[in-house]
């Protein structure tokens, strides 16, 4: 199994910063990477796919970058709804498996 | 608007059985793919089993191959996940998530909330 590993596990920020959030996975998954917001007692909501690809509704300030193994979700002004966890997949190949998540906490 | 409900969750003893349902609405459930997935506590998210749309292919985790399965009812809009002899490590939240029209799908777009689990003597 492809193992996703990422980083940090935590964060503290305020409101308006920059945020980036990274995930690197054992072996090349080409593009198959997509990143996943969990808030607690909510479904886990689609972020973006495809590395780079915006879910439809989803803010502008959250943006992806990578290739192969190295992959970052960037939030480019965090604000007070996206305080929650962040999970990176991949689908490349099966089974499909998840990072271990990142919290971002408010500072 | 897609929602997705579980249900059937709750306390169950090692090497029992039960069976979670997934009500599915606001899009055309018999064209996509579903995935079970599931979280144990303070652990992340894991992979279960995947059915095709018509149901003819299923796919499996192997921590659960052989103990559990998959299933659906197209004319309900439901999915099923039947658990026999579940072990404790089987204890977590399991959710219900949409795929895409293909099997192996690249993303999945909507999850449901959740149903819990817990396997106990």
């Amino acid at each position: 199994d492809i193992q996703m590993t990422q980083s940090p596990s935590s964060l503290s920020a305020s409101v308006g910063d920059r945020v980036t959030i990274t995930c690197r996975a054992s072996q090349s998954i080409r593009n198959y990477l997509n990143w996943y917001q969990q808030k607690p007692g909510k479904a886990p909501k689609l972020l973006i796919y495809g590395t780079s690809t915006l879910q439809s509704g989803v803010p502008s300030r959250f943006s992806g970058s990578g290739s192969g193994t190295d992959f970052t979700l960037t939030v480019s002004s965090l604000q007070p709804e996206d305080f929650a966890a962040y999970y990176c997949q991949q689908t490349y190949s099966s089974p499909p498996t998840f990072g271990g998540g990142t919290k971002v906490e408010i500072k | 608007e897609v929602q997705l409900v579980e249900s059937g969750g709750g306390l169950v003893q090692p090497g029992g059985s039960l069976r979670l349902s997934c009500s599915a609405s606001g899009f055309m459930f018999s064209s996509y793919t579903m995935h079970w997935v599931r979280q144990a506590p303070g652990q992340r998210l894991e992979y279960v089993s995947a059915i095709s749309s018509n149901g003819g292919t299923r796919d499996y985790a192997d921590s659960v191959k052989d103990r559990f399965t998959i299933s659906r009812d197209n004319s309900k809009n439901t999915l099923y996940l039947q658990m026999t002899s579940p072990r404790t490590e089987d204890t977590g939240l399991y959710f219900c998530v949409k795929g895409t029209y293909d099997f192996w799908s690249a993303y999945w777009d909507y999850w449901g909330r959740g149903a819990l689990v817990t396997v106990s003597p």
